[in-house]
């Protein structure tokens, strides 16, 4: 088991760009989430799936857009990035107890 | 929407003192977990406490969860430079959305 994969690891994105955030996840969790974290601060709830085909969003989904055309993928698209934008991203599964988290995404926005 | 609350933000000790950290969330929730997060690392599942009143232990981690299931406790005893991290708690609401806390930062002085 691989657990909970994200790509890239790290991105530099020039303002304005859009880029596509991979997740994928092989434990079979219904439950997926996608969490950003700013420096020294905590993680903020972005959007979050219950299955495949159902997503909602959570505290700070503006600026970003999810599918989950498959229980196996959760991929986060950034739309027109901003400096704001620059945060470290974790993907996260679960089956409804112990939540399992990638090992982040770092994007910078410059 | 619920917030979940920890404090204190940031903590030093030295080692061989107690360590605790309190979560109070704004809803009553069905559940709280509770993650450690290494500097540079991603979140790592500790516990889940489930009952009124719930108190878990673990080697030197003590877990308490409220009678009224909007607060809870982690008390590290007699800690240790392998304590340094981050700990955040995490409530269960509705539809499977989970909200971390504020996190309590954790320095420990050799």
């Amino acid at each position: 088991n691989a657990g909970v994969t994200q790509t890239p690891k790290f991105r530099i994105l020039k303002i304005g760009q859009s880029m596509t955030l991979q997740c994928a996840q092989d434990m079979n969790h219904n439950y997926m989430y996608w969490y950003r974290q700013d420096p020294g601060m905590g993680l903020k709830l972005i959007y979050y799936s219950v299955g495949a085909g159902i997503t909602d969003k959570g505290e700070v989904p503006n600026g970003y857009n999810v599918s989950r055309s498959t229980t196996e993928d959760f991929p986060l698209r950034l739309e027109l990035a901003a400096p704001s934008q620059t945060s470290v991203y974790f993907c996260a599964s679960s089956t409804g107890n112990t939540i399992y988290f990638g090992e982040g995404s770092w994007l910078t926005v410059v | 929407g619920q917030q979940v609350m920890q404090i204190p933000q940031y903590q030093h000790v030295q080692e061989g003192e107690d360590f605790t950290t309190y979560c109070n969330s704004s809803t009553t929730l069905s559940n709280i977990q509770w993650y450690k997060q290494r500097p540079g690392g991603h979140p790592v599942f500790l516990i889940q406490l489930v009952k009124s009143g719930e108190v878990k232990k673990q080697k030197r981690l003590t877990f308490q969860f409220g009678e009224a299931k909007k607060n809870s406790s982690l008390h590290i005893t007699a800690t240790q430079t392998t304590d340094v991290g981050t700990y955040f708690c995490a409530g269960l609401g509705g539809y499977q959305k989970v909200t971390f806390g504020t996190g309590t930062k954790l320095q420990v002085i050799p």
